[in-house]
């Protein structure tokens, strides 16, 4: 069973609207969650993170949103961009465990 | 400042063959870990090692194995290659690992594209 799961496998936005890309989790000992951002042909790179104790951390135009209740993440990208075309990666963690990505959705920004 | 480096960046393999995929981290972080991606699945963790000396098995361990040379290179060995391993090999490093604070995300290289044919 996937612990994590991003249910949209792609998602396409207008440049200057806002995005939402979600995550779904199951193990309720997810203390840390991370968002990363993948060019092709790049690996990985960290774009946010929140921890358990928060419910939303915002840096620019990037906030993620936890719902511990639900079990569910958001990233809200606004106003989305050209350059914001890339493939998204949520990945939480239990403390003293590794981290366990989802599957990823591929957001595409329309000039 | 290079970050994390991998070679080579494409590989093709015959069934039966070995290779080895190098890392190395110039950030001086002690845990470093290697993952696969292949569609529709995220990464996942094939090994990793927490700490200089020390090796753990992720999710996928089978027919791999992994060194950790020293602080700054964790090299990836497929001994006898199979299609399944066909996939893109990512290395990634952090500074404390699973014991990390908030502040400590993986730091990962460019991937090398590996065919198993």
């Amino acid at each position: 069973d996937q612990q994590v799961k991003q249910n949209s496998p792609s998602l396409s936005v207008q440049e200057g609207r806002i995005s939402i890309l979600n995550c779904d989790y199951t193990n309720s000992m997810f203390d840390y969650f991370l968002w990363y951002k993948k060019y092709p042909a790049e690996g990985p790179t960290f774009l946010i993170s929140i921890s358990s104790i928060k419910d939303k951390n915002e840096d620019g135009r990037f906030t993620v949103f936890l719902n511990k209740s639900a079990k569910h993440l958001s990233l809200h990208i606004v106003p989305s961009q050209p350059g914001d075309s890339a493939v998204y990666f949520c990945a939480p963690r239990n403390y003293g465990q590794n981290f366990v990505f989802g599957p990823g959705t591929r957001l595409s920004v329309l000039p | 400042n290079a970050g994390v480096t991998q070679t080579p960046k494409f590989q093709v393999l015959k069934t039966g063959q070995s290779m080895t995929l190098q890392c190395a981290q110039d950030m001086n972080h002690n845990s470093m870990y290697w993952y696969r991606q292949d569609p529709g699945m995220g990464l996942r963790l094939i090994y990793y090692s927490a700490s200089e000396g020390t090796t753990d098995k992720g999710e996928v361990p089978n027919g791999y194995n992994v060194s950790r040379l020293n602080k700054r290179e964790f090299s990836l060995r497929l001994e006898s290659a199979a299609p399944s391993q066909t996939s893109v090999y990512f290395c990634a490093s952090s500074e404390d690992g699973r014991l990390s604070s908030y502040n400590s995300p993986l730091h990962f290289g460019n991937g090398t594209r590996l065919t198993v044919t």
